[in-house]
């Protein structure tokens, strides 16, 4: 079946950029997305990419997507504390089912 | 200010006992998703409706877990009977089938003793 990996922690500094990396096995994934979870919070979408686009850009965020590599990036400018949370990398499956990663920590520090 | 809501947010139980978790969908929406997080498993799904009707519940285990959509405003997923191994927080999420987008409610997290 589908399998999406992700790195488990991330640790940057407040104002330093933050790569969120994910590579995933379907290549027949029409859409990938990122969410975000806060502690004790369901997931919130932040943005989500077309799988015949490479690069999406919103606000501080930007996706890129290397789908010869089949390999999915979020990119945080600016990172502050406020970020800090818990990042989902997940692809459509069928019936818009999601397929997720085991999700990536981000910590920002001072 | 849409939202899909979740009750109870929390539940402490016994094992043996049932547990039913309830959601209700955004207005309009006409999938709606189960999944169930775990640390060790992450996020899995476990049940699918598209108009109601369940489309896929192959995440789920049979024999315990069941799934329905009484009516379009609510979502049901009943335990009977629990086990410590069900402890998790569990998520329901709805969308547009005919949209990209799920929108996931604040889940309730499960305790099984």
């Amino acid at each position: 079946g589908e399998d999406v990996e992700q790195s488990l922690f991330l640790s940057v500094r407040e104002g330093d950029s933050s790569v969120i990396n994910c590579t995933y096995t379907d290549s027949s994934s029409t859409y990938l997305y990122w969410y975000k979870q806060e502690p004790g919070a369901g997931l919130q979408l932040l943005t989500y990419i077309f799988s015949n686009m490479d690069m999406k850009q919103d606000q501080r965020l930007t996706v890129l997507l290397n789908k010869k590599d089949k390999h999915l990036s979020l990119r945080i400018a600016d990172t502050q504390t406020g970020d800090s949370a818990i990042y989902f990398c997940a692809v459509s499956g069928g019936y818009n089912k999601l397929i997720f990663g085991a999700g990536t920590r981000l910590a920002v520090h001072p | 200010d849409a939202r899909v809501t979740q009750t109870p947010r929390d539940k402490v139980t016994e094992m043996g006992q049932e547990v039913t978790m309830r959601c209700q969908p955004i207005l309009g929406h006409n999938t709606v998703f189960w999944y169930r997080q775990t640390m060790m498993q992450g996020l899995e799904l476990l049940a699918y409706f598209r108009n109601r009707a369940p489309l896929d519940d192959s995440g789920m285990p049979k024999d315990r877990f069941s799934a329905e959509m009484p009516d379009a405003t609510l979502a049901t997923l009943k335990i009977q009977p629990s086990e410590p191994r069900d402890s998790a927080v569990y998520f329901c999420a709805s969308g547009l089938a005919s949209g990209v987008e799920q929108f996931f409610g604040p889940g309730t997290r499960l305790t099984v003793l």
